[in-house]
Order: C-alpha cells, then structure tokens, then sequence
C-alpha cells in the first residue's frame, strides 16, 4: 500500500537505553521529517531530510540522531533516552503537502 | 518560543452551528498557511491552505481566511458536524524554508 508507516506504534524503553524509531514511505518524496507532539507545544520538528544523505536540524534536535541512506527510510535514533523524550513522534513525507505517518507513542521510564 | 499560537485550547460547538478557530502568528516571512485536522491515535492530515496572495480559500464546509496585518487566521467550517470532532492544528512556513511550524492545536467537540 502507498503510504508513510511508521514502526513500532508504541515502545516502552528505559533511561539510557538507545531506541531507533522507524519511518518508510512509498511515494518517492524528496523532503522528509520528523515531529514530536507534546501537551501545550503542539508539533515541532526534530530534524528533517532533503534527500538521502542529506538531514538538517529542526527546533528540537538534541538527544537525537538521524540518517537517511535511501530516500524512502528515515529512521531516528534517541542514542541514550531521558523521560523528557517520552512523546508521540510523527514522520512525515512532503508532496504536495506534508503527509503524516500515524505515530509512535514513546515512554521512557 | 512558539511563532504559530492558537489560544483556544479547546472549543464545543452545537451539530448544525458554524465552528471557529483561531491561529496567531509572529513571523512575517510567513507565507504559507495550512489547517491540519487530528484524530486520536491517527496522524495528523491536511485539510485546507492558504498562501498570503489570498486572503480566502475555500474548500466545501471549510474556509480559511487570512488577515496578514493582523498576523491572524481563522478556520470555519459551516455547519459543524459530529465527524469533526478532533484537534485542529495551524501550521505556517516561509517561502524560503520547508519547514512548518505548528501551533498548539485547539480541541474541536462538536456535540449532536
């Protein structure tokens, strides 16, 4: 199916530990993004890719690794989790518009 | 600190009234606008545009309308139905940049 997945959809990790969050879209979309959603900050962007090999910080990028070998992948790591990084994150794929992944709930304990 | 608000954290509106939800913003490099609607557990999808050539844009029940003196937009959607009932968030980007930036979202009820 045509689309951006994102995977796992909810993950519980402890402090400390590295985690790699999953996204894989199918439309061949140059730019893609990534998002955490947060109680009274909306979305923001964490980082966000031109095309494969080529990532550029967000709003919010510490704490945070990305990398972007082939352009339908673009896989973001927390290289050492904190409970501050307990959110939703979204992917995202520009077209036309920006098309949103449907999520990965992330508790750190 | 936060370049795209909406102050309205929540909204509940009856099936048939016209809904109304409001959006600031800070940055006069913006020029491109855009409502997304949410649904829990779901991504965020994309509902209407404007650009700040216009100062109206409509889509069906939905209209955007933009006043770039006030730095302000609103999103009304006549008449507001049950299946609206989500969170609306604004978004705004420059024509220099790919990068939106979102506000805070407002809660959208709309009770039968």
């Amino acid at each position: 199916d045509a689309g951006i997945t994102q995977s796992p959809r909810y993950k519980i990790t402890e402090t400390g530990r590295q985690v790699t969050l999953m996204c894989h879209q199918t439309w061949s979309h140059s730019y893609m993004f990534w998002y955490r959603q947060d109680l009274g900050h909306g979305l923001r962007l964490i980082y966000y890719s031109a095309a494969a090999d080529i990532t550029d910080k967000g709003e919010v990028p510490d704490g945070y690794v990305v990398s972007r070998s082939k352009t339908e992948n673009f896989p973001l790591t927390l290289e050492s989790a904190t409970r501050s990084q307990t959110s939703v994150y979204f992917c995202a794929s520009e077209g036309d518009t920006q098309y949103f992944g449907p999520g990965t709930r992330l508790t750190v304990l | 600190d936060q370049q795209v608000k909406q102050n309205s954290p929540s909204l509940s509106v009856q099936e048939g009234r016209i809904s109304i939800l409001n959006c600031d913003y800070t940055n006069s490099m913006f020029d491109y606008f855009l409502w997304y609607k949410k649904y829990p557990a779901e991504g965020p999808t994309f509902l209407i545009s404007i650009s700040s050539i216009k100062d109206k844009n409509e889509d069906g029940r939905f209209t955007v309308f933009l006043n770039k003196s006030a730095k302000h937009l609103s999103l009304h959607i006549v008449p507001s139905q049950p299946g609206d009932s989500a969170v609306y968030f604004c978004a705004a980007s420059a024509y220099t940049g790919n990068q939106f930036y979102f506000g805070t979202g407002t809660s959208l009820t709309v009770i039968p």
